[in-house]
Formats: structure tokens, sequence, C-alpha cells
């Protein structure tokens, strides 16, 4: 069974910085793109970033380019979310979903991990 | 950016009903374009992927159709499951882009 699950979420002032991982499980993580979506309270979906398999290619919506930084360790089947400078706009649940194939579409998502950016 | 376009954002309907609703995009996808479920307080659960391929286990009253920049989901018999918000996304091109949602309310 594939299982996604994100943790590192949490409270923290503007300008600050978090780490966000995704432990993957029930398939081969090192075959797969993957990716992290947010979604601000409230509000609809937001595609933040992707990386392919081998961590070669990723790529950024323009809001976090220069911020935030995906990476992934095959070691320990892990996704991760490097957010710096962090903005009250960042507030949003954070999912990583797994892309199956070459296209890029999501059908795994986890549970979400909160983050919230607030003085 | 190609922007997408969902209509209606709110919907009423109730069971057995037919819904469908649109998705359009500012400029073509070909058939690169998906469709979500979310439910409060969930992840988005995939029903539709390059169009019209129902993703496995979802069942066969979701449907897709549509290419280029006209798209549709539709719902063939509304079961008390399936009231939730819908999403359509592209994946076309970067930066991958979603639909604002429809939310499917009970009537």
């Amino acid at each position: 069974e594939v299982q996604l699950v994100e943790s590192g979420g949490g409270l923290v002032q503007p300008g600050g910085s978090l780490r966000l991982s995704c432990a993957a499980s029930g398939f081969t993580f090192t075959n797969n793109w993957m990716t992290w979506v947010r979604q601000a309270p409230g509000k609809g979906l937001e595609w933040v970033a992707n990386i392919k398999q081998d961590g070669s290619d990723k790529y950024y919506v323009d809001s976090v380019k220069g911020r935030f930084t995906i990476s992934r360790d095959h070691a320990k089947n892990s996704l991760y979310l490097e957010m710096n400078s962090l903005r009250v706009e960042d507030t949003a649940v954070y999912y990583c979903a797994r892309i199956p194939g070459s296209d890029s579409y999501f059908d795994y998502w986890g549970q979400g991990t909160l983050v919230t950016v607030s003085s | 950016d190609i922007q997408m376009t969902q209509s209606p954002s709110t919907l009423s309907a109730s069971v057995g009903d037919r819904v469908i609703i649109t998705c359009r995009a500012s400029q073509s996808i070909n058939s690169w374009l998906a469709w979500y479920q979310q439910k409060p307080g969930k992840a988005p659960k995939v029903l539709i992927y390059q169009a019209s391929s129902l993703e496995s286990g979802v069942p066969s009253r979701f449907s897709g159709s549509g290419s280029g920049t006209e798209f549709t989901l539709t719902i063939s018999g509304l079961q008390p499951d399936d009231f939730a918000t819908y999403y359509c996304q592209q994946y076309n091109s970067y930066p991958v882009t979603f639909g604002g949602g429809t939310k499917v309310e009970i009537k």
C-alpha cells in the first residue's frame, strides 16, 4: 500500500525557515517524480514544486523560486521541502504527492502538514 | 502561465442527479488534464487523468471528456458520498495549475 506521511509543519515567524519531510513507503521511491502542493486555509490547490527521480530536474512555481528548495533522499525514502524567507502568504497545508510514470498528475497524496507563518 | 477556469464555482444538486462541471484552459493543453475530488480536511483524490481516463478504483459514474481548451467532468447519478469540492488540473506545461474548484452541495 502506497503511503506518504508529511511532517515538519508548525508556527514560524515571517522571515523564518522550516523544513518539511515526506516519508514514502509501499512503492519504489526511486521510480517516481514527486511533488509538493499547498492549500491556503479555505482556498484552492496550488502546485509548489516537482522533482525528477534522480533529483536532476526541479521545477517551482514563481512565488517560491529562490526561497524554497525541493530535494529527496533515496536512502531514507524521503522527500523534503526547505522553506526560507517565509511570508504570511505561505501559510497553508502542504501535501506531498506521487507522480505516476512520466505524467504530471498526482495519484497518491499524503495527509498534509500545516505551516502557519505569523508574528 | 496557463489559467484554468472552472464553472460553476458552486453547484446544488440532489442524489441521483446528473452533474456536469466545466473546466476551460487559457490555451491548448491537449489532453493533459486531471480531475480531483476533495472532502473537508482530507487530501485530494484523483478521479480522471489524461482528460478521460478513469483512475483505478474510481466508480464508473465519473467520466471526463474534452481536449484542447474545453473539458467536462460528469457525475452520472450523484451519490451521497459525492458531495465534495472538485478541481481540474493541467499538466501540459509548467507551472502546473489548478482550477479554482467547484463545490457540489446538497440541494
